[in-house]
């Protein structure tokens, strides 16, 4: 089963606009991760977010996380073509030492 | 580095064909994985290896095997092969555990006719 949900499933905006993807999950979790996948290639890690931690930003990306809504939100800002992508969530439960689980990804197209 | 690399990048099979996939990783990571991604369903874990000698089995295992005889390799196995299992491959490995984050190869498309 699948923990975290993103939402939208795609997304198109133009260039120099601000995206934002949603991410909500079921369980408490230990930590939640976004990833990006480029059109025919492997996911790449972009930001891990703690669940103690509310708000993280790594250059142009600012991550939230709410536990008490389950929920996390990808901003994107200033977007560009070579953002085009697919973003997924994945979140790490808290007990134990169980493997990230995967959501099914928002597709974003910018258009240049 | 050359990260997690996989072995093919393509092949086709058909039904009731054998064959086994190889991801290789340079990274001394003890935790490595194996997902397939269909379209509309995200990745989906098969099996995982939590170090050398160790395999346990993820979300969807029906129908395929694991061997982790070394650190840095993974063997993904399909003893016969279904037109279902039609995907795309992918493994992943991380250094501290499972929870943390995970470096991916670059995917291998399979096709079963």
């Amino acid at each position: 089963s699948q923990q975290g949900e993103e939402d939208p499933q795609a997304l198109s905006i133009q260039e120099g606009e601000n995206a934002t993807m949603n991410c909500s999950y079921k369980t408490s979790i230990n930590n939640l991760q976004w990833y990006r996948q480029n059109s025919g290639r492997g996911l790449v890690h972009l930001i891990l977010i703690r669940s103690n931690e509310r708000e993280k930003h790594s250059g142009r990306l600012r991550v939230t996380l709410d536990t008490s809504k389950k929920s996390s939100s990808l901003l994107i800002t200033a977007s560009r073509a070579a953002d085009t992508a697919s973003y997924f969530c994945a979140t790490a439960g808290d007990s134990g030492n169980t493997p990230l689980v995967f959501g099914k990804g928002t597709r974003l197209s910018v258009i240049a | 580095n050359a990260g997690v690399t996989q072995t093919p990048k393509f092949r086709v099979l058909k039904t009731g064909q054998s064959m086994t996939l190889l991801c290789a990783q340079d990274m001394n990571h003890e935790y490595m994985y194996w997902y397939r991604q269909d379209p509309g369903m995200g990745l989906r874990l098969i099996h995982y290896s939590v170090g050398e000698g160790t395999t346990a089995k993820g979300e969807v295992p029906d129908g395929y095997n694991v061997s982790r005889l070394k650190k840095q390799n993974f063997l993904l196995g399909l003893e016969s092969a279904a037109p279902s299992q039609t995907s795309v491959y992918f493994c992943a490995s991380s250094y501290i555990a499972e929870r943390y984050e995970q470096y991916f190869g670059p995917g291998t498309r399979l096709t079963v006719t």
